[in-house]
């Protein structure tokens, strides 16, 4: 079955600093997508990024970037030059199969990030 | 503008009652989710559907229900068989099939629903 896993429930990082949030996933799928999702205390999600199975570079908006290691199943984002308003929990998702799978986003636990002055 | 209306914002349920949790969406999304969320928690997939009058159940299926008569419509029920129905719940929806789409999921603003 498919998985995702967070392993860092919390992370603290200074303001104008860069954080790497860690992500690994488990499919036996070979097409699949990952996504990242930033969830401030207001409960939105937002999305941030997204990387396909078959991309061969690693995905990039803005401030974010996304550290892909297909052999490793891991996608890890990295934040450059963090801002207060950064702080929010985010969470790496995985959709299985671009054309079966129901199309279902599956989670991870989530990694709550505090970004100090 | 499109997007996904979710209501109500809180809802608040005695022990033993149905509460249903509105989702509408006017984006022509096929494709329609709802998402259990804990605190400190990720979002764990209640019950999907791609297409009207059909949905399958996810991950945590038990205690709730749903519907999809109208494509722009997904109503959750929460029933008296779920135990612990305190949570956040969001809805999303999709493009169906994603194909090799990016911008194909967009959540509502989520319903946080207590049991009194």
């Amino acid at each position: 079955a498919q998985k995702i896993t967070q392993t860092q429930p919390g992370m603290f990082v200074q303001e104008k600093e860069a954080v790497t949030l860690d992500c690994t996933y488990d499919t036996s799928d070979q097409s699949y997508g990952l996504f990242w999702y930033k969830q401030p205390s207001s409960g939105e999600m937002i999305f941030l990024i997204y990387q396909g199975s078959y991309d061969e570079q690693n995905a990039t908006e803005g401030r974010y970037s996304l550290n892909f290691q297909k052999a490793r199943k891991s996608a890890n984002l990295v934040i450059s030059a963090s801002q207060l308003g950064d702080s929010a929990m985010y969470f790496c998702a995985m959709r299985e199969g671009f054309y079966n799978q129901g199309g279902k986003l599956i989670f991870g636990q989530g990694t709550e990030l505090s970004v100090k002055p | 503008d499109g997007g996904i209306t979710q209501s109500p914002k809180y809802l608040f349920r005695k022990e033993g009652q149905n509460v249903t949790l509105s989702c509408e969406q006017n984006l022509n999304h096929d494709a329609m989710y709802w998402y259990r969320q804990d605190p400190g928690q990720g979002l764990r997939l209640i019950y999907y559907s791609q297409i009207v009058n059909d949905f399958q159940k996810g991950d945590i299926a038990e205690g709730y229900s749903v519907s999809r008569e109208k494509k722009e419509s997904f109503p959750l029920t929460v029933t008296s068989a779920q135990k612990n129905p305190t949570a956040f719940y969001l809805c999303a929806s999709s493009v169906y099939p994603p194909g090799h789409t990016i911008y194909g999921y967009t959540f509502g603003s989520g319903t946080r629903l207590t049991v009194v």
